[in-house]
């Protein structure tokens, strides 16, 4: 059974810092979704991960893809109150499409 | 244009009786997922539908809960009997296609409250 998780669960942190929030995954898969969650509303699709060391950036946010280690990476760069919010991974499971979800990582950004 | 709608945003039910939640796809979209979301937790997955058919329904956590698509589009989550175990936000998302690498689109959630 597919199991994903992330560390940290919760994070406080200083504007202007980087910071990287990890996901492990349990079974094998090709693919890794982030999404953003702010309270109270639902979920925002940031990057979709296709293949084995995929990278993509947006604004402050890299994401990262190693399929063998079963890893992705969400790094955080010079942060700003503005990312403030809850990040959650999301694994396909390997052959029925499923989409499993990690915890989530709540971040919050003090000025 | 339009994304994912969801209807009703609350819905508050006593213990015992049944409800119905709607999720309005982004209009071409062919697959369509109803997740559970408790507090302080990850969306838990319940149900995808690849058209008409529900490709995967091993989330569903008992037979209280149903599901439907009888025209492709617009779903509909049926909770019969509802316990107060059952109060979550349930989240629907909807994709191109299956398989995953199309991004899902999620809907503002529908917060389900038993008392």
């Amino acid at each position: 059974e597919l199991k994903v998780e992330q560390n940290p669960l919760f994070l406080s942190m200083q504007e202007g810092k980087n910071y990287t929030i990890y996901c492990n995954y349990s079974t094998t898969s090709d693919r890794l979704y982030w999404y953003r969650q702010d309270p109270g509303k639902s979920l925002e699709s940031l990057f979709v991960l296709l293949s084995n060391g995929a990278v993509k950036q947006e604004g402050r946010l890299m994401a990262s893809l190693d399929t063998k280690a079963r890893l992705s990476t969400l790094h955080i760069t010079a942060a700003v109150h503005d990312l403030s919010a809850t990040y959650f991974c999301a694994v396909p499971s390997l052959g029925d499409d499923k989409i499993i979800f990690g915890k989530g990582t709540r971040l919050h950004i003090l000025p | 244009g339009a994304g994912v709608s969801q209807t009703p945003s609350n819905k508050v039910t006593e213990k015992g009786k049944y409800v119905e939640l709607r999720c309005d796809p982004i209009s071409g979209h062919t697959a369509l997922y109803w997740y559970r979301q408790s507090l302080g937790q990850g969306p838990e997955f319940l149900i995808y539908f690849q058209g008409t058919g529900a490709a995967d329904d091993s989330g569903l956590p008992n037979d209280r809960f149903f599901a439907v698509r009888p025209e492709g589009s617009v779903s509909t989550l049926k909770i019969q009997r509802t316990e107060r175990g059952d109060s979550a936000v349930y989240l629907c998302a909807s994709s191109l296609t299956a398989g995953g690498t199309d991004t899902q689109y999620f809907g503002p959630g529908t917060r389900l409250t038993v008392l």
